[in-house]
């Protein structure tokens, strides 16, 4: 079964600092990956996606992400952050033949002043 | 345009209760998905309706969880003698091409 790790559960970091949340998936076989941000008491908001083509996607908010095949990760980097950005981000992979998608346990950003 | 909306955005209720959330998706998607998100964990599919049929629901937890979408707009999920494990926020996403899938607000469902 496809499994999405997300290795920190918490980063914290001060505000103007780059910062690298980190994914990866299972599976070798061809996946769609997604990046979703969920601010406290909201739902899911989609950040980017990678469907295919190049490996370097951006999204919004200044984000983006790479897709690395051959080491299953998608990590997702901002050069400089605001204390907005303080949420909680969640991976997710779609596996071409199944509709749902499966989602890592998440990764708490913290942006301090 | 209107995004995926979900009623009640909380709900409480008694164990043994019998519970009906609802989803109104995004106008024209034809895929309606429900996902359950536990404290301190990702969201977990639970069913999956193409139109009006549940093309999957392998991700149900069991019997007491059912799910309709009798004219393929509309969705409501149903919980029979709720239990406080239970407890979660249940989402709803939908999708038109089956590759982005845009979430609800959810509703926060709480067993006594």
């Amino acid at each position: 079964a496809q499994s999405v790790t997300q290795l920190d559960s918490q980063v914290p970091v001060f505000e103007e600092a780059p910062v690298e949340l980190r994914c990866n998936y299972s599976s070798s076989v061809s996946v769609y990956l997604f990046w979703y941000v969920q601010y406290p008491n909201q739902g899911l908001q989609l950040l980017l996606k990678y469907l295919s083509g190049s490996t370097l996607v951006k999204g919004i908010n200044g984000f983006e992400a790479e897709f690395n095949k051959s080491q299953t990760s998608f990590h997702l980097r901002k050069p400089s952050v605001h204390i907005s950005d303080t949420a909680e981000y969640f991976c997710a992979v779609h596996q071409g033949g199944s509709e749902k998608l499966v989602f890592g346990k998440g990764t708490k950003l913290t942006v301090n002043p | 345009g209107a995004g995926v909306s979900q009623t009640p955005s909380n709900k409480v209720t008694e164990k043994g209760k019998y519970v009906e959330l609802r989803c109104d998706p995004i106008s024209g998607h034809t895929a309606l998905y429900w996902y359950r998100q536990s404290l301190g964990q990702g969201p977990e599919f639970l069913i999956y309706f193409q139109g009006t049929g549940a093309a999957d629901d392998s991700g149900l937890p069991n019997d007491r969880f059912f799910a309709v979408r009798p004219e393929g707009s509309v969705s409501t999920l149903k919980i029979q003698r709720t239990e406080r494990g239970d407890s979660a926020v249940y989402l709803c996403a939908s999708s038109l091409n089956q590759d982005t899938q845009y979430f609800g607000p959810g509703t926060r469902l709480t067993v006594l």
